[in-house]
């Protein structure tokens, strides 16, 4: 079946514009976590969903990043007025709650 | 927050030959997983650890959640050309709504 999809699968943005990050989660998962990839280092949890609540948004480093998951399902990442060091893969996972975490291939975002 | 000790950080190595890499952490975890990453991909479980002590294999592959519970370690039997990757461990806290403390990462380089 159909895995964890993402996109765009790259983006090149100005510094101080927006960008939003897509994320598709495998159909029946009710559980969607985003993480971020700096270059040559591990995933740093971002947020967490269950359903359509963020119980855990721990991970959100300003206030200009936000994400919305509508319908249990698709999930939105959004970073405002962007920065150079806003630039990383952006990792969206899914699961049944409780089980393995399957990763999509990321947003790879380039901040000019 | 939580951070993972992963070590080492890369590692070149001739094929056939063994290899082991250990994360170690300042927190108590409930679960440690061992992922692998390929490039431009998102990260896929190689194995997962519920319990202090336990070893489990997968096919070349021996991990171990160590008895602190603070540590765990990968061993790759007679490595092939296709275990190129990075390695990543990661950790889960009870009631941390199950997301994933990674370490930085181990890169593994096969010589033919």
């Amino acid at each position: 079946g159909a895995g964890v999809s993402q996109s765009p699968s790259n983006k090149v943005t100005e510094k101080g514009k927006d960008v939003e990050l897509r994320c598709d989660p495998i159909s029946g998962h009710t559980a969607l976590y985003w993480y971020r990839q700096s270059l040559g280092q591990g995933l740093e949890f971002l947020i967490y969903f269950q359903g359509n609540s963020a119980p855990d948004k721990s991970g959100l480093p300003s206030d200009r990043f936000s994400a919305e998951r509508t319908g249990g399902s698709v999930s939105t990442l959004t970073i405002q007025r962007t920065q150079q060091e806003d630039s990383a893969v952006y990792l969206c996972a899914s699961s049944i709650v409780g089980s393995e975490q399957y990763f999509g291939p990321g947003t790879r975002l380039t901040v000019t | 927050g939580q951070q993972l000790n992963q070590s080492p950080q890369s590692m070149f190595i001739q094929e056939g030959e063994d290899v082991s890499m250990n994360c170690t952490s300042s927190s108590i975890f409930n679960t440690w997983l061992w992922y692998k990453q390929d490039p431009g991909e998102g990260p896929v479980l190689l194995i997962a650890l519920y319990k202090a002590g336990e070893l489990t294999s997968n096919g070349r592959l021996t991990a171990q959640f160590g008895i602190t519970r603070k540590d765990s370690f990968l061993n790759i039997s007679a490595s092939i050309p296709s275990d190129v990757g990075i390695y990543f461990c990661a950790g889960q806290l009870t009631g941390g709504y199950n997301k994933l403390i990674f370490g930085a990462g181990t890169r593994l380089a096969v010589h033919p």
